[in-house]
């Protein structure tokens, strides 16, 4: 049950884009699009920000998106804001066995 | 609006036990997965535990295997997490979060409860 690998920091300056990537395996988030992506404020529940690899929640900006390619998923966020500051983790089902697994979180810097 | 209301967190000695309770409402709660998942005092989020709609599978972090079992009564729209033999890393926030129809990844999550295990 290892955990996704995102790095730990990431920064850009507002009106910039940045991308957090996240690495599994092909037995998580190479073999099924079930990849999410989460905002966490300090200390604030986390928020789905992108769910089934690409797609967005109701009322979620338009600035954030998300991919994949093979074991890599990634989250874009363009035209940063200051409050786009929080922590960000991503999760992938995994099978049957280990079910889900997140990432380590990245914390982003808006500068 | 989706609201998922933990509750039962609390200080327990190590070996103590503690039964958490979600309470969920604005959806229909026996058509999705539900999960439990923690986040340990300044760290990353952890997968716990995940239980289908009609409670027919089960799954835990390898962690917890033996020690906490996971439920829910549709009836009552409640989750429930009951954790046994306790012991200081299991100290964390830990949230209730439903999942989708198909899939058991989290969407949305309810405001946590604290456990602290500790003597």
């Amino acid at each position: 049950q290892s955990a996704l690998t995102q790095p730990a920091s990431v920064s850009g300056s507002p009106g910039q884009s940045i991308t957090i990537s996240c690495t599994g395996t092909s037995s998580d988030v190479g073999s099924y699009n079930l990849v999410s992506w989460y905002q966490q404020h300090p200390g604030k529940a986390p928020k789905l920000m992108i769910y089934e690899v690409s797609k967005r929640p109701s009322g979620v900006s338009n600035r954030f998106s998300g991919s994949k390619s093979g074991n890599t998923a990634s989250l874009t966020i363009s035209g940063l804001q200051a409050e786009d500051e929080a922590d960000y983790y991503c999760c992938s089902y995994a099978g049957s066995s280990t079910l889900v697994v997140f990432g380590g979180g990245t914390k982003l810097t808006v500068l | 609006e989706v609201q998922l209301v933990e509750s039962g967190g609390g200080l327990v000695q190590p070996g103590g036990s503690l039964r958490l309770s979600c309470a969920a409402s604005g959806f229909t709660f026996s058509s999705y997965w539900m999960s439990w998942v923690r986040q340990a005092p300044g760290k990353g989020l952890e997968w716990v535990a995940n239980i289908k709609q009609d409670g027919s599978e089960k799954y835990y972090v390898d962690s917890v295997k033996g020690r906490f079992t996971i439920s829910r009564d549709n009836a009552k729209n409640s989750l429930y997490l009951q954790m046994n033999s306790l012991r200081a890393e299991d100290t964390a926030v830990y949230y209730c979060a439903s999942g989708g129809k198909i899939q058991p990844t989290p969407r949305y999550w309810g405001q946590g409860t604290l456990v602290t295990v500790s003597s």
